[in-house]
């Protein structure tokens, strides 16, 4: 079993829907939680970054942890299709090494 | 402008080739890291170092080779010994923050390999 599960998608919005991304885990020690946006033929770049559970929200993005059932969320709301890309997900016990999934594919349709 | 640099963009290595992947930041991060890509798997570390002169090996390490001489530079050689070397390579730099966690990862915008 992989440490972090992804559903690849692809994944096909109208513009201003609300996105939910999902990822699932089995180590019950990750503690660090990620999610990173992937444009094509581009390095990740950072979205969200949170530490044990809770939610944090920043403009667009809502991150989730749910720890008890080993589950993490992005959702987008209002999307545009500048959302556009792969989106990966992250996690880390204790920094030194971060276990990533395989990422989702958006696609906003305008 | 602070940021990651990997060169060149695109590489075409040759059968018995060895080949060097560049990877530079000015982010003053202690940890550098290199991944490879491929479409389907995720992201898979190679290696890792937490400080200059000093590195471990990844999941995927066999076949490549790094060193860390200076602090902002982090190359990664990919050896003939590598028989499956096509893929997106991504270098990645983190900072320590508090009790010495490492920071989320900052990345590159990748090498492309490909053999001839």
């Amino acid at each position: 079993q992989k440490e972090v599960e992804q559903d690849p998608g692809p994944l096909s919005v109208p513009e201003g829907a609300i996105v939910s991304l999902n990822c699932t885990y089995s180590n019950s020690a990750f503690q660090y939680f990620m999610w990173y946006r992937q444009y094509s033929r581009k390095g990740p770049e950072l979205l969200m970054y949170t530490y044990s559970s809770g939610n944090k929200e920043d403009g667009r993005f809502t991150a989730q942890v749910d720890k008890s059932s080993k589950y993490i969320s992005l959702f987008i709301r209002d999307s545009q299709p500048s959302d556009s890309a792969t989106y990966l997900c992250a996690m880390s016990v204790n920094g030194n090494q971060f276990y990533f999934g395989t990422g989702t594919s958006l696609t906003v349709i305008p | 402008d602070g940021g990651i640099t990997q060169s060149p963009k695109y590489l075409f290595r040759k059968e018995g080739q060895n080949v060097t992947l560049s990877c530079e930041q000015n982010l003053n991060h202690d940890a550098m890291y290199w991944y490879r890509q491929d479409p389907g798997q995720g992201l898979r570390l190679i290696y890792y170092s937490q400080i200059v002169n000093d590195f471990q090996k990844g999941d995927i390490a066999e076949g490549y080779s790094v060193s860390r001489e200076k602090k902002e530079s982090f190359p990664l050689t990919v050896t003939s010994a590598q028989k499956n070397p096509t893929a997106f390579y991504l270098c990645a730099s983190s900072s320590r923050g508090r009790g010495l966690v490492n920071q989320p990862q900052h990345f590159g915008d990748g090498t492309r390999l490909s053999i001839l």
